[in-house]
């Protein structure tokens, strides 16, 4: 299994402001994602965080609004950009470890006003 | 292209009846499926898993699913409803080298006393 953490789990940021989020894991872990969910709806895939690499973009979603780093294989941040009320959403981290079962970070609850 | 389709947004039942979630698939290969939960302000909790072994799955908490090939279908089923299983529950298909995973829609199951 695999431990996630996130920092922050809550903030409220002002528009056009930028959050960076961070994700932890307790183990080397290769493959790690970020995922939105906006208020009442499932998770959307935003990115595959590449260990020594550029990210791996979902369409829909551009580096330039949602940087990501992967310096090493336990950690990753998400970089939220020149922020508007329509990114006010839930922010999750999560790695596949072991064979094929998913593990989640407990998100990171963003509002912008 | 892998995707499921959650076919009620919302479920009612009462405490002690049966519950039924239902998930339909899509997937060019033999697929690997998973049931996550989602309580109310709380993480992403892994309810069961299909990788193609066994069809019927027993997971968490009482929760069954069973993996029909000839029918696409994952439903979810447990058969005494409680109270604390009031929550949102997500069908999740992955890729074929698990480096990415496809969310339904989500289903909200409502427990009334």
């Amino acid at each position: 299994s695999a431990v996630i953490s996130q920092k922050p789990s809550r903030d409220i940021c002002q528009r056009g402001t930028s959050l960076t989020i961070q994700c932890q894991v307790d183990s080397q872990v290769t493959m790690m994602f970020w995922y939105r969910q906006q208020p009442g709806q499932s998770l959307t895939l935003i990115a595959t965080a590449n260990q020594g690499s550029e990210a791996t973009y979902e369409s829909g979603f551009v580096i330039d609004k949602f940087p990501i780093s992967r310096p090493n294989l336990t950690f990753s941040t998400l970089t939220v950009s020149n922020m508007s009320p329509e990114d006010s959403s839930i922010y999750l981290c999560s790695v596949v470890a072991g064979v094929d079962e998913q593990f989640f970070g407990p998100g990171t609850r963003l509002t912008v006003l | 292209a892998q995707s499921v389709t959650q076919l009620d947004s919302h479920v009612s039942v009462s405490e002690g009846t049966p519950v039924l979630l239902r998930c339909n698939y899509s997937s060019s290969y033999s697929p690997s499926l998973f049931w996550y939960v989602q309580h109310p302000n709380k993480g992403l909790q892994l309810l069961l898993k299909y990788t193609s072994a066994a069809t019927l799955v027993k997971g968490i908490n009482g929760f069954e699913a069973e993996f029909k090939k000839s029918e696409t279908s994952f439903h979810l089923t447990k058969p005494s409803a409680h109270m604390s299983d009031a929550a949102e529950y997500f069908c999740v298909v992955s890729s074929f080298n698990f480096n990415k995973f496809y969310f339904g829609s989500g289903t909200k199951l409502n427990v009334k006393p």
